[in-house]
């Protein structure tokens, strides 16, 4: 089974900055099969990103999916306020079909 | 827009059957070849997805839930439902319905339903 690990779990950044999040997987997986998404406190997950890169409808390009290999990114440039959340991948197609990874928090330093 | 609204008991005892309904709106379920999931997150914790539906009835279920799990579907209301039996306190938790196609991640959500595994 294709296990997803996030780093850091904690990221401590401010407004204007430039964030880079990870997530490993365990072993080589499709990258059309990997997605992130944003959660927001109190709110339902949002799409960011599919496919490893390429954006949702509504979502800035600030917001960019890179992956090499097993290690996929999520760079975030240009920091708003707004931005600030818990960020997960996903990973479709091992078992069971559809896991996440377990999240990296982006706070405000 | 699509909408998902999910609806259902928020407090239920432990060894009963926890029962939840998403009522999709904006869009037929039955268009587009999407699969419909049910995906849960204990307080403080991470997102697990439980199970999934087509509009054919086809489902798919997470091994870890599958023996206490089932989602079915009533095209002609537009809206899916997820049974999940024999309910511990580990069963508290958020649960979103979603929609969602292979490649595409899960791209329009309900805005969540706390439920409560207590006596």
């Amino acid at each position: 089974d294709i296990v997803l690990t996030q780093s850091p779990g904690t990221l401590s950044l401010s407004p204007g900055e430039t964030a880079t999040l990870s997530c490993r997987a365990s072993q080589s997986l499709n990258s059309a099969y990997l997605a992130w998404y944003q959660q927001r406190p109190g709110q339902a997950p949002r799409l960011l990103l599919y496919s490893a890169s390429i954006r949702a409808p509504g979502i800035p390009d600030r917001f960019r999916g890179s992956y090499s290999g097993t290690d996929f990114t999520l760079t975030i440039s240009r920091l708003e306020p707004e931005d600030f959340a818990v960020f997960y991948c996903q990973h479709y197609g091992g078992s069971p079909l559809y896991s996440f990874g377990p999240g990296t928090t982006l706070e405000i330093k | 827009q699509l909408q998902l609204q999910e609806s259902g008991s928020g407090l239920v005892r432990p060894s009963q059957t926890l029962s939840l309904t998403c009522s999709v709106s904006g869009g037929s379920i039955e268009s587009g070849g999407y699969s419909w999931s049910w995906i849960r997150q204990p307080p403080g914790k991470g997102l697990e997805w439980i199970g999934y539906i087509y509009s054919s009835g086809s489902s798919d279920y997470n091994p870890s839930l599958k023996s206490r799990v089932t989602i079915s579907v009533d095209n002609s209301k537009n809206e899916f439902s997820l049974k999940l039996s024999s309910v511990t306190a580990a069963d508290t938790a958020v649960y979103y319905c979603a929609r969602g196609f292979l490649t595409s991640g899960f791209d329009f959500w309900g805005q969540g339903a706390l439920v409560t595994v207590s006596s």
